[in-house]
C-alpha cells in the first residue's frame, strides 16, 4: 500500500517555505525521503524510523509523527536548486519500500 | 567511489521480446533493490534481494524476475514484454536491508 503525498505541487518563490506531508494507513517502521530532479535518479534526503524524530539537512528537516503515521518534510528560505520532485518512502514491518506519488517542487527567482 | 551503475541506459525492443537489466551496487553494499517508474508517478517496488537472497516482492506478474550474484550485482529479466512495461527502471543499493538507498541513473526501457 502506498503512502500518500499532500500537496501533489507547489510553486515557491526563492526564500519562501514548503510543508510537504506524507501520510500512511498502515504502521510505519521507517519513512525516508527523496528528491528527483527531471531525467535523473532520486537523490536520498533523510531516513526517520519511528519514535518521532526530527532530524535536519541544511534548511531541509523532517519529522515523523508516529501516532499520525505521519511525516512531514520543512524546507525553509528556499533556493532555486529545490526544484524537483519529493518522494517519501514507507518501510513496513515487511521491509518492503514504498513510495508515494510524489510532489513537484517549483521554485522560482 | 563508484556509484550504483546501471546497463544498458536505453533499450528499445518489440512486444513478446525478452530483456536483461543489470546493476552494480556501492561496494559494500549487499542490497539490491529494483523499481519500476512511469512517468510522472513514484518508483513502485518490483524486487529485494539482500546477502543473496529474494527478500521482498512486489505487485508484479510472474514475467519480471531476478538475482543477486556473489558479488552482489544483480539482473531484472522480463519475459514476454508488453507496451506496458515501457519505463524508467531504477537500481537502488544499500548497505543494510532497511537502510537509505542510493539509486542507479537507470534504465529506460521502451516497448514498441
Amino acid at each position: 500500500q502506498q503512502p500518500v503525498q499532500s500537496p501533489q505541487a507547489v510553486i515557491l518563490r526563492e526564500g519562501e517555505d514548503a510543508v510537504i506531508n506524507c501520510s500512511s494507513s498502515k504502521a510505519l517502521y521507517s519513512v525516508h525521503w527523496y528528491r528527483q530532479k527531471h531525467g535523473e535518479a532520486p537523490i536520498f534526503l533523510m531516513i526517520l524510523l519511528k519514535g518521532g524524530e526530527q532530524k535536519g539537512h541544511d534548511k531541509i528537516s523532517a519529522s515523523f509523527n508516529e501516532k499520525k503515521q505521519q511525516s512531514s518534510l520543512y524546507l525553509t528560505a528556499s533556493q532555486l536548486s529545490y526544484s524537483g520532485t519529493y518522494f517519501c518512502g514507507t518501510i513496513y514491518n515487511n521491509n518492503d519500500m514504498r513510495f508515494g506519488a510524489g510532489t513537484r517542487l517549483t521554485v522560482k527567482p | 567511489d563508484a556509484g550504483v551503475t546501471q546497463s544498458p541506459t536505453h533499450l528499445i525492443k518489440t512486444r513478446g521480446q525478452h530483456v536483461t537489466l543489470r546493476c552494480s551496487p556501492i561496494s559494500g553494499h549487499k542490497s539490491v533493490s529494483w523499481y519500476q517508474q512511469v512517468l510522472g508517478q513514484g518508483p513502485q517496488f518490483i524486487f529485494q534481494y539482500y546477502e543473496k537472497e529474494e527478500r521482498g516482492r512486489g505487485n508484479f506478474p510472474d514475467r519480471f524476475s531476478a538475482r543477486q550474484f556473489p558479488n552482489y550485482s544483480s539482473e531484472l529479466n522480463v519475459n514476454a514484454l508488453l507496451l506496458g512495461d515501457s519505463a524508467l527502471y531504477l537500481c537502488a543499493s544499500s548497505a543494510l536491508r532497511q537502510g537509505e538507498q542510493y539509486f542507479g541513473p537507470g534504465t529506460r526501457l521502451t516497448v514498441t
